[in-house]
């Protein structure tokens, strides 16, 4: 995961839009993914995930994209409405030896307008 | 929140002073964690167990130690609070096997130390 300043990147997204938000993974070895959504006050809630040996998943009008190339991870939100208005973060898992362990990026703030 | 709760969920406290956090999962889920969330940092793990009397030290350790006597409990102790550990603390639970990696979170406890 990355790391930002104190103010998240904002995404501003028109209801009925589709959303994209990005993350860049910053370990080569990482090979499980997740994205967490968390609305103000709230424990992060999983959202989807994906392994590394697939570059597509797909859900309830979410779409996880992994390019390992680049190590890029982008979450696409159809039709967004607005109670998808939350924080959304990625993160990945570097295996270890007894046990997985989680990055965490800080989080791009969706906010959804009428 | 998968099962899991945390108790208490709001708390003022004093420099100087002992704080306990307790997460209270229904899961029977051998993982449990404890994370810090600051403005500008992803989650930071504190420590973790994998197991009743079994934990283990995470990224940011310093000032915590934790406690679990119970499969379904896990309890987070500063033994003198300072005003660097004001923060909201997360707990959160994951299953061993396919799933290990995917770590289902509590509510939060927001801590403020003055």
């Amino acid at each position: 995961g990355e790391s930002v300043g104190l103010h998240l990147p904002t995404l501003s997204v028109q209801e009925g839009d589709n959303s994209i938000i990005n993350c860049a993974y910053s370990n080569s070895a990482s090979d499980y993914f997740i994205w967490y959504k968390q609305e103000s006050g709230k424990g992060p809630q999983f959202i989807i995930d994906i392994r590394s040996n697939m570059d597509k998943r797909q859900g309830q009008r979410v779409t996880v994209l992994l390019n390992k190339t680049v190590k890029h991870l982008s979450l696409q939100i159809a039709a967004t409405q607005p109670g998808d208005s939350a924080v959304y973060f990625c993160a990945e898992n570097a295996p270890t030896d007894s046990w997985g362990k989680l990055q965490f990026g800080a989080g791009t703030q969706v906010v959804v307008t009428p | 929140d998968a099962g899991i709760t945390q108790s208490p969920r709001h708390k003022v406290t004093e420099t100087g002073t002992p704080v306990t956090l307790r997460c209270h999962q229904t899961e029977n889920h051998r993982y449990m964690y404890w994370y810090r969330q600051d403005p500008g940092h992803g989650l930071r793990l504190i420590h973790y167990s994998y197991g009743v009397k079994d934990t283990d030290k995470g990224e940011v350790s310093d000032g915590y130690s934790v406690s679990r006597s119970k499969t379904e409990d896990f309890l987070l102790t500063l033994e003198s609070a300072t005003s660097s550990q004001t923060s909201v603390y997360f707990c959160a639970i994951s299953e061993p096997g396919a799933t290990l990696d995917t770590q289902y979170f509590g509510p939060g406890t927001r801590l403020t130390v003055l």
